[in-house]
């Protein structure tokens, strides 16, 4: 059974460029989650999402960033020109649709580098 | 609202002493709470979870957590460290109904020989 994956592991981008990130889920899980994390900071949410829909987007930057999880495939975090600042390890989570107690299982997460 | 604060971004600990991590929140209805754990260059891993159930809860690899409802905090502790529990520590804190936890700023478990 495996565990919610995500590429690329690491992925260096110069700025100005768009930076693709891609999660899938753990199977039969319909709910991601996606968690910026700094350096010696904890994960900061992003944004929330089940398939075709946006359920809160209330981390996400409001320019730039952006999210899907279509009905087939992954979901892609897109972060368009990117800037220093965007430097972070990006975790992906996937919870299943009829848990109550809201537990989420992580991926290995993507680590941005803008040069 | 709800909020976790992580007291000691950094603890020590000599190997086979006991390990005492710190996590109060705040919640406005009565809440989900979690540990979860990071290696190096990984994801977090659940530790353990209170759900409402017991109040002192036991996870993996040797870890439990007590909610004191009174002092709003569910700390973690480990009888005797190992070489290997050091890792990133993280408390996150979920009120029912919400799918979104918040986390702690995390916890470094540093573990001398």
């Amino acid at each position: 059974n495996a565990g919610v994956m995500q590429n690329p592991r690491h992925l260096v981008r110069r700025r100005g460029q768009e930076a693709r990130l891609r999660c899938s889920p753990m199977k039969g899980h319909s709910h991601v989650y996606w968690y910026r994390q700094l350096p010696e900071e904890g994960l900061k949410f992003m944004v929330y999402l089940q398939k075709e829909n946006i359920i809160d987007e209330s981390g996400m930057p409001k320019e730039r960033f952006s999210a899907e999880f279509p009905k087939e495939g992954p979901s892609i975090l897109r972060i368009q020109q990117v800037v220093r600042g965007d430097s972070a390890a990006y975790f992906c989570a996937s919870s299943p649709a009829d848990r109550g107690n809201h537990e989420q299982y992580f991926g290995p997460g993507t680590r941005l580098t803008v040069t | 609202a709800q909020s976790v604060t992580q007291l000691g971004s950094h603890v020590s600990v000599s190997e086979g002493a006991l390990v005492l991590l710190r996590c109060n929140y705040s919640s406005s209805v009565p809440p989900y709470l979690f540990w979860y754990v990071q290696y190096p260059n990984q994801g977090l891993q659940l530790l353990l979870k209170y759900t409402s159930a017991a109040t002192l809860v036991k996870g993996i690899n040797g870890f439990e957590a007590e909610f004191k409802k009174s002092e709003t905090s569910f700390h973690l502790t480990k009888p005797s460290a190992h070489m290997s529990d050091a890792a990133e520590y993280f408390c996150a804190v979920q009120s029912g109904g919400s799918y979104i936890p918040t986390f702690g700023r995390g916890t470094s478990l540093i573990v001398h020989p």
